[in-house]
């Protein structure tokens, strides 16, 4: 089984302060996503990369697949309280399923 | 669109009774799948259907029937409820198997005593 460790667990910070959050595995996969989830709600898709290396930003947010496609990153610049949130990871298994990871707890203090 | 929308959003079992979850897309989506969350485990994937009238074992299909008789729908059914399934159950769909784009439904809340 595929696994995929998220860290930290937990983030509490500032408003306006910087952060980044990492998605690790010992496997590789063909693509790796990133997902925000509410309270309540269903995790939404916020990117998906899949070239080694590649790196995608989304307005603050920007997103990293590692060379050798076994890990991400996701760093958010300037948050914001909107950001607050469970960031999820999950990664493609080269079949046609996701392993998702447990999740990094995001708090944006105004 | 409403795209996947799912019932209950909340229910209460006794342990050894039935039920379904329901699960509609209206995105004529051929891939749907269930995933259950639990804290500090992120989803895990339960069953999973490529299109209709195809379903597969995802990694936690235990205790849990599926089937797809048309596109648009794809119930989860709990044969015999035990503590152990109280989580939040989520489906999800996508174009298919080679489409990265991934939409989930709000979810519904399981508790079983």
């Amino acid at each position: 089984t595929q696994l995929l460790e998220q860290s930290p667990q937990f983030l509490s910070i500032q408003e306006g302060e910087n952060l980044t959050v990492y998605c690790n595995s010992s496997s590789v996969f063909s693509s790796l996503q990133w997902y925000r989830q509410e309270p309540g709600e269903g995790p939404v898709l916020l990117v998906t990369v899949v070239t080694g290396g590649e790196v995608k930003k989304l307005k603050r947010l920007t997103f990293q697949f590692g060379d050798a496609r076994k890990d991400s990153s996701l760093h958010i610049t300037a948050a914001q309280p909107g950001d607050t949130g469970l960031y999820l990871c999950a990664g493609e298994d080269y079949g046609q399923n996701f392993v998702f990871g447990p999740g990094t707890r995001l708090s944006v203090l105004p | 669109n409403a795209g996947v929308t799912q019932t209950p959003k909340f229910q209460v079992l006794k342990t050894g009774q039935s039920m379904t979850l329901q699960c509609a897309q209206d995105m004529n989506h051929e891939y749907m799948s269930w995933y259950r969350q639990d804290p500090g485990m992120g989803l895990r994937l339960i069953h999973y259907s490529v299109g209709a009238g195809i379903t597969d074992q995802g990694e936690v299909p235990n205790g849990y029937n599926v089937s797809r008789s048309t596109t648009e729908d794809f119930p989860l059914r709990l044969l015999s409820a035990a503590p152990s399934q109280t989580s939040v159950y989520f489906c999800a769909s996508r174009r298919g198997v080679a489409s990265y784009e991934q939409y989930f439904g709000p979810g519904t809340r399981l508790t079983v005593t």
